[in-house]
């Protein structure tokens, strides 16, 4: 299964500013998730991002708060902007497969 | 639309006994897949254990089986030999169909303590 490179693993942000978190895959990967786990709480997924289009968001969720670059088949982007304290939570990348492997997860303190 | 319902927020499992958590689910899909997840407090998600729909046996890896009852609409893990190491959140989770490029919907989680 695909090992998937996260980072960073953790930061603390100040209100108003924006984080990028990045996801390196060791394979080629058709779709790549971006999932959002509030503290306590399940995985939702943020959108899903295809290789050379537009990314595909959940409800709830909208570009300009989260854009999101996929420029190849290896490697995928999500950045949280204009962050308040509302957007600490852990962040996950995950590619499929059987699997559904996911990256190690960002820990995200906004203060 | 899909829904995982898992109705043990926390379980309590003795060293080297065994421990059944709970899932139910929802889908009008014909075809589907379970997974199950563990999340150690650092954060990351492990795979456990992987049921299709349309798969006659249950699964099993190692440790873990995954007891499918497709009419119930239930598939519940159970962690046989419990071991300290267990002690996590661990998730049900369900994607639409067979098709891999298909998103995870995710049940809210069982905490698993185990003691000595």
């Amino acid at each position: 299964s695909a090992v998937i490179s996260q980072k960073p693993s953790r930061d603390i942000c100040q209100r108003g500013t924006s984080l990028t978190i990045q996801c390196q895959v060791d394979s080629q990967v058709t779709m790549m998730f971006w999932y959002r786990q509030q503290p306590g709480q399940s995985l939702t997924l943020i959108a899903t991002a295809n290789q050379g289009s537009e990314a595909t968001y959940e409800s709830g969720f909208v570009i300009d708060k989260f854009p999101i670059s996929r420029p190849n088949l290896t490697f995928s982007t999500l950045t949280v902007s204009n962050m308040s304290p509302e957007d600490s939570s852990i962040y996950l990348c995950s590619v499929e497969g059987e699997g559904y492997t996911f990256g190690s997860g960002t820990r995200l303190t906004v203060v | 639309a899909q829904k995982i319902t898992q109705t043990q927020p926390g379980m309590f499992v003795q060293e080297k006994e065994a421990v059944t958590l709970d899932c139910t689910y929802d889908t009008s899909d014909q075809s589907y897949g379970l997974f199950w997840y563990k999340q150690p407090s650092s954060g990351e998600m492990i795979f456990l254990i992987y049921q299709g729909s349309y798969d006659e046996q249950n699964a099993t890896e190692g440790r873990y089986s995954l007891n499918f009852q497709k009419a119930r609409k239930s598939a519940n893990l159970v962690i046989s030999a419990s071991q300290l190491g267990d002690s996590a959140m661990y998730f049900c989770a369900m994607r639409e169909a067979y098709a891999t490029a298909s998103k995870l919907t995710f049940g809210t989680g069982t905490r698993l303590q185990v003691t000595l």
